[in-house]
């Protein structure tokens, strides 16, 4: 089954950092490009960041730029969000999806930033 | 920056068929794919239409899509409406220098 499931979110304070992580499984994750993708309480879909299969391409949305880092482990089958000086604002469910070429999400992972 | 214009609600009865559109500002809708999200209430979004108008396997062909190059819009219908189907719906797109834009999202309800 193809799968992914992301971990790490919890409650920080303002100016703090977190790292999210998702672990895919059913497909051969080396071969595809990912997104995160976040959702703010009772708000729509914001896409966050993308990555190519081997890394070599990174993109951010203006909202993050400088302060989130995207990367993965194509051995371990892992993709990671580092999030650094986060803001309230930041506060969302973070999603890991696979590819726009027949999109598969995670679960998501509540990321809540204090003040 | 493009952006993708929905509609805020839309509303229709079981058994009806109701269609959900999706402007994209600037740039060709038929440049890049357009996918499709149906998102329940407390639960992740799921895939129903990518790259235009391809269904993933499980979804249901009362779900379709198209886009129209004459109103640079893409629309997802759906046929045989379920209370089931009730639901946020979002579209996205992208561009080489906007790896990810989604529309606003439409809240459809099956009354």
């Amino acid at each position: 089954e193809v799968q992914l499931v992301e971990s790490g979110g919890g409650l920080v304070q303002s100016g703090g950092s977190l790292r999210v992580s998702c672990a895919a499984s059913g497909f051969t994750f080396r071969t595809y490009e990912m997104h995160w993708v976040r959702q703010a309480p009772g708000k729509g879909l914001e896409w966050v960041s993308y990555i190519s299969s081997s890394s070599s391409t990174i993109h951010y949305a203006d909202s993050v730029k400088g302060r989130f880092t995207i990367s993965r482990d194509n051995d371990k089958k892992l993709l990671y969000l580092q999030m650094n000086s986060l803001r309230v604002e930041d506060t969302a469910v973070y999603y890991c999806v696979r590819a726009w070429s027949g999109p598969i999400w995670g679960q998501g992972t509540l990321v809540t930033v204090s003040s | 920056n493009f952006m993708l214009t929905q509609p805020h609600s839309v509303s229709e009865s079981p058994g009806k068929t109701v269609t959900i559109s999706c402007t994209r500002s600037s740039g060709s809708i038929a440049s890049n794919y357009v996918q499709w999200y149906q998102q329940r209430p407390g639960s992740s979004p799921t895939t129903v239409i990518y790259e235009d108008n391809q269904r993933p396997s499980g979804v249901p062909d009362r779900f379709s899509g198209s886009i129209d190059s004459s109103s640079n819009s893409a629309s997802l219908t759906i046929s045989g409406l379920k209370t089931e189907d009730e639901a946020d719906y979002y579209c996205q797109s992208y561009d080489s220098t906007n790896p990810g834009v989604f529309g606003g999202g439409t809240k459809l309800t099956v009354l």
